[in-house]
C-alpha cells in the first residue's frame, strides 16, 4: 500500500459526459501528479500541483482540468468525454523539496470507459 | 518522440536465474532514472532508482546500472522468483524544478517456477 488512494476504482459513463477523480496524497507529500495509461501506452503525464498551485502541464487536453484542494487532496475533472478518452488514470504524491532525489508513489488508478 | 524506450515488450526467465530489463533514453538532460513494478490492477509501485552522477545502485536482489554515455540503463534482479512476474517500468526525470516523470511502455516479465 502506497498511501496514496484513489476513487473511484472503476467507472463507466457514456461520450460527452463530464466526470471527476479524486486522490489523496501519502501524508506529508505535498505535490500530487496525474498521470494517464492508455492501451499499449506507458504513463503519460498530464499535470502537477504543488501545495495547492499548478506546477507543470504536460499532454493534457482542454477539456481535462484539475485543482488542488488545502487540505492537498485532488480532483480531476474530464469532460465532453470521447471513446478515445478511456483509459487507466493514476495519481501519484512526492514531497517535492528536491528533485535529485524526489519519489513518486502513485495510487492504485481510476479505470475509466466511455461508451 | 518517444524519448525513454524500452525495447522488450516481454522477457521470460526460469526461477532462480538472473533477469535483465533494458531501458534506453535519448534526452541528455535526465538526470534521475527510477524503475517502477507494476501488477495488473494496480497502481505502480517503486522499486529503485539512480542518479546520473552514480553509475550502479543496489538495493538486495535489485541493482540499477546507468550507462551515461550510451544512454542506457538496466535493471538487474537476481535470483529472479515467481513473485517478480509483472509488469517493469522505466522513468527518467531532467534536472531543475522539473519533477515530472517520463515513462518507458514497460517490459512484461515472466518468472517460470
Amino acid at each position: 500500500d502506497s498511501g496514496v488512494t484513489q476513487t473511484p476504482k472503476h467507472l463507466i459513463t457514456a461520450t460527452g459526459q463530464r466526470v471527476t477523480l479524486r486522490c489523496s496524497p501519502r501524508s506529508g507529500d505535498l505535490s500530487v501528479y496525474w498521470y494517464q495509461q492508455s492501451l499499449d501506452q506507458g504513463l503519460q503525464f498530464l499535470i502537477q500541483y504543488y501545495n495547492g498551485e499548478e506546477r507543470a502541464k504536460g499532454n493534457i487536453l482542454e477539456r481535462f482540468s484539475a485543482q488542488q484542494f488545502p487540505d492537498l487532496h485532488s480532483e480531476l475533472n474530464l469532460s465532453s468525454l470521447e471513446l478515445g478518452d478511456s483509459a487507466l488514470y493514476f495519481c501519484a504524491s512526492s514531497v517535492a523539496r528536491s528533485t535529485s532525489t524526489d519519489t513518486q508513489y502513485f495510487g492504485p488508478g481510476t479505470r475509466l470507459t466511455v461508451l | 518522440d518517444q524519448q525513454v524506450k524500452q525495447n522488450s515488450p516481454s522477457l521470460s526467465v526460469q526461477e532462480g536465474r538472473i533477469s535483465i530489463l533494458n531501458c534506453d533514453y535519448t534526452n541528455s538532460m535526465f538526470d534521475y532514472f527510477l524503475w517502477y513494478k507494476k501488477y495488473p490492477a494496480e497502481g505502480p509501485t517503486f522499486l529503485i532508482s539512480i542518479s546520473s552522477i552514480k553509475d550502479k545502485n543496489e538495493d538486495g536482489r535489485f541493482t540499477v546500472f546507468l550507462n551515461k554515455s550510451a544512454k542506457h540503463l538496466s535493471l538487474h534482479i537476481v535470483p529472479s522468483q515467481p513473485g517478480d512476474s509483472a509488469v517493469y517500468f522505466c522513468a527518467a526525470r531532467s534536472g531543475g524544478s522539473n519533477y515530472k516523470l517520463t515513462f518507458g511502455k514497460g517490459t512484461l516479465l515472466t518468472v517460470n517456477p
